[in-house]
């Protein structure tokens, strides 16, 4: 089956401490994006990548970093420096020059102790 | 700088009636409007409208785009409790390598009762 997949399902960290969330897809897709949603607002962008080794930082990137070192793979890591890390987290992906669809992961809920 | 402004923030109806939810935006560039349900994980695509005036229909729900008074609107008839969700509605600005940044609102969340 194609489509993307994030991991965990559900994360807890204690203060001070970086996490990586995965983010996976199949769908053979260019570009990938990085969104934080928290109660009762938007999806809001920390970063997104077009194409491998390459990316760009949304409107919140302070505190996290990423990488895209394969076309499948897209890592956000949640550094220590993020100051409210709490939300639920969404990956997506969109197939470049194709329709303006976002093709949605599951999500990742973070909890910091 | 960007926005996309959703109304009402919150709804709550009744089984049987209609609702209408609306969507406005100020963007730099424009490309095309994005409507999505979100119930508790990730949102499930509805429309994406470029053009002015056309409406999309899916079942119950229709949703048309004005490009000159910069809105849209999600229309929803004989709402059903499965129609309870958040409805985000999302603008597409193109990069200049050829992908696209997505401008989300606060979503609208919709409670259908019994």
């Amino acid at each position: 089956d194609g489509g993307i997949t994030q991991s965990p399902k559900y994360l807890f960290r204690k203060e001070g401490q970086n996490v990586t969330l995965s983010c996976e897809q199949n769908l053979n897709h260019d570009a990938m994006y990085w969104y934080r949603q928290d109660p009762g607002q938007g999806l809001r962008l920390i970063y997104y990548s077009q194409i491998v080794n390459d990316f760009q930082k949304g409107d919140i990137a302070e505190g996290y970093s990423v990488s895209r070192e394969k076309k499948e793979s897209f890592p956000l890591t949640v550094t220590s420096a993020q100051k409210n890390p709490t939300a639920f987290y969404l990956c997506a992906s969109l197939e470049r020059g194709g329709a303006d669809t976002q093709y949605f992961g599951p999500g990742t809920r973070l909890t910091v102790l | 700088e960007d926005k996309v402004v959703q109304s009402p923030l919150s709804l709550v109806v009744h089984e049987g009636d209609t609702v209408t939810l609306n969507c406005s935006y100020e963007v730099t560039n424009f490309r095309s409007l994005l409507w999505y349900k979100q119930e508790k994980k990730a949102p499930t695509f509805l429309f994406m409208l470029t053009s002015s005036g056309i409406e999309k229909k899916s079942g119950r729900l229709s949703s048309i785009l004005d490009k000159k008074e910069l809105f849209s609107i999600l229309n929803i008839t004989a709402t059903q409790t499965g129609d309870s969700a958040v409805y985000l509605c999302a603008v597409t600005d193109p990069t200049t390598s050829g992908t696209y940044k997505y401008i989300f609102g606060t979503g609208t969340r919709l409670k259908v009762l019994a």
